[in-house]
């Protein structure tokens, strides 16, 4: 199946730095969604983005609907230990974000100490 | 956000045998039901969509006779995997979602280890 193209594949950073992590598409989505994963559990969503060109905040997370559609960021500022885990971008077609989804190749945060 | 549960959490079973994993939604009820497959180091692969009361609609390479999803009430679905072979040793997680709403949310996944 289809999968998005995020970059990088893993982050090593240390606590209180800023990460960048960007997810690319061929097609156009009319949703994305930004989710996290803990080892052994579901994915938790972080940001939701309904709207080209959509930038939204969510504490220390801020994410970006590109304007073409067919991309978006996630930043995270001030990095603390909690943040370690993998982050998966995914898209829709649906406005809503209510159908199913293409989830991105993922990025692999850790933190060193 | 929703509340949903996936029993069992983890699973070993033997070759040849069946496994039953379900999915509710406690808090919402589900007009229809994503179930994802996720190999490990990798990301979520859609297997198949289903709405409450109707035939499952399968994923390009996902076997229906092998996966079988009933989805016969608004908070619950289950996944079966039958004859399940090592190959299809993963985590599967459901993700239960009501028309109209907004964004999907995620059941804690199952973990299926074939021997």
């Amino acid at each position: 199946g289809q999968q998005l193209n995020q970059s990088p594949q893993s982050m090593f950073i240390q606590e209180g730095e800023d990460v960048s992590m960007n997810c690319t598409s061929s097609s156009i989505f009319n949703t994305w969604l930004w989710y996290k994963q803990d080892p052994g559990e579901g994915p938790v969503l972080l940001i939701a983005l309904y709207k080209a060109g959509e930038l939204t905040s969510n504490g220390r997370l801020t994410a970006q609907f590109g304007i073409t559609r067919k991309d978006s960021f996630l930043n995270i500022s001030a990095s603390i230990p909690s943040d370690v885990g993998i982050y998966f971008c995914a898209g829709t077609l649906s406005n809503f974000g209510n159908e199913k989804l293409t989830f991105g190749t993922g990025t692999r945060l850790t933190i060193i100490p | 956000g929703a509340v949903v549960s996936q029993h069992p959490s983890w699973v070993i079973c033997k070759s040849g045998t069946s496994v039953k994993i379900e999915c509710r939604s406690l808090d919402f009820q589900a007009t229809t039901m994503f179930w994802y497959r996720q190999f490990p180091k990798q990301s979520l692969m859609l297997m198949a969509t289903s709405n409450e009361g109707s035939k499952a609609t399968y994923e390009q390479g996902v076997e229906k006779d092998k996966f079988l999803i009933n989805h016969a009430s608004l908070t619950l679905s289950t996944l079966t995997v039958t004859s399940a072979h090592p190959e299809d040793s993963s985590f599967y997680i459901c993700s239960p979602q009501v028309t109209g709403r907004e964004t999907q949310y995620f059941g804690p996944g199952t973990r299926l280890l074939v021997l």
